[in-house]
């Protein structure tokens, strides 16, 4: 069985460095066909999508806050993290890591989605 | 970048009835990069479909995703009291991908 979980402050401020990190368990960060995202909710709104990295060491970054984030792995300790600079208190939300899938060959992937989520974890920006 | 728009914003049903969710994609997407989900409060989102069409494991048949291009849809057949949630798709075909606002389907 695949679980995601995800770690974290609770608490930053404001112009403060977030460092979160997404553990996975019963799969390995080799397999080719799978990647990891990070996806954030502020309370009371929409999905977002910031950020995925794959086994090859693919990696994309949503256009809006692509100069504050990296994503990274570190495939023997199974975790990936996602650093986001300069925070602010817009970026207060519940953040998920969650596991892609996906099939084929260069530029012509089928994705099969996220198919399996950590629970969250909430994060507030305040001073 | 792609804009996917998700509507209607809310939709009021009875349990029973059927439920149609459109996404439209800013440009065209992949049958094979489009996603749905569907999340209730307090609770991680689940994949619905994926591929536009395909049931995701576990999901029951009631749960049917179609269309090509620029028009996506997600029906329910016949509302479970468990289905109403908030539905989200998303796009894989053009980096970075991105999640339309979501349809909230809520009870009448």
């Amino acid at each position: 069985q695949v679980t995601l979980k995800e770690s974290g402050p609770v608490l930053v401020k404001p112009t403060e460095t977030l460092t979160l990190t997404c553990t996975v368990s019963g799969s390995s960060l080799s397999n080719a066909r799978m990647g990891v995202s990070w996806i954030r909710q502020p309370p009371g709104k929409a999905l977002e999508w910031l950020a995925h990295i794959f086994s090859n060491d693919e990696k994309s970054y949503s256009t809006s806050l692509k100069s504050g984030l990296t994503i990274s792995k570190d495939t023997s300790k199974s975790q990936v993290v996602l650093t986001m600079t300069n925070v602010d208190p817009v970026d207060t939300a519940t953040y998920y890591c969650a596991r892609i899938t996906r099939v084929g060959l260069a530029g012509y992937y089928h994705y099969h989605g996220m198919d399996v989520w950590g629970q969250g974890t909430t994060v507030t920006v305040s001073s | 970048e792609i804009v996917l728009t998700q509507s209607p914003g809310t939709l009021s049903l009875s349990p029973g009835e059927r439920a149609t969710l459109s996404c439209r994609a800013s440009q065209s997407v992949s049958r094979s990069q489009l996603v749905w989900y569907q999340q209730k409060p307090g609770q991680a989102p689940r994949l619905l479909i994926y591929g536009a069409s395909t049931r995701a494991t576990g999901i029951p048949d009631r749960f049917s995703g179609s269309g090509s291009g620029t028009d996506f849809t997600l029906t329910i057949s016949r509302l479970e009291p468990e289905d109403f949630a908030v539905y989200y798709c998303q796009q894989y075909g053009s980096s970075p991908s991105q999640f339309g606002q979501g349809t909230k389907v809520e009870i009448k």
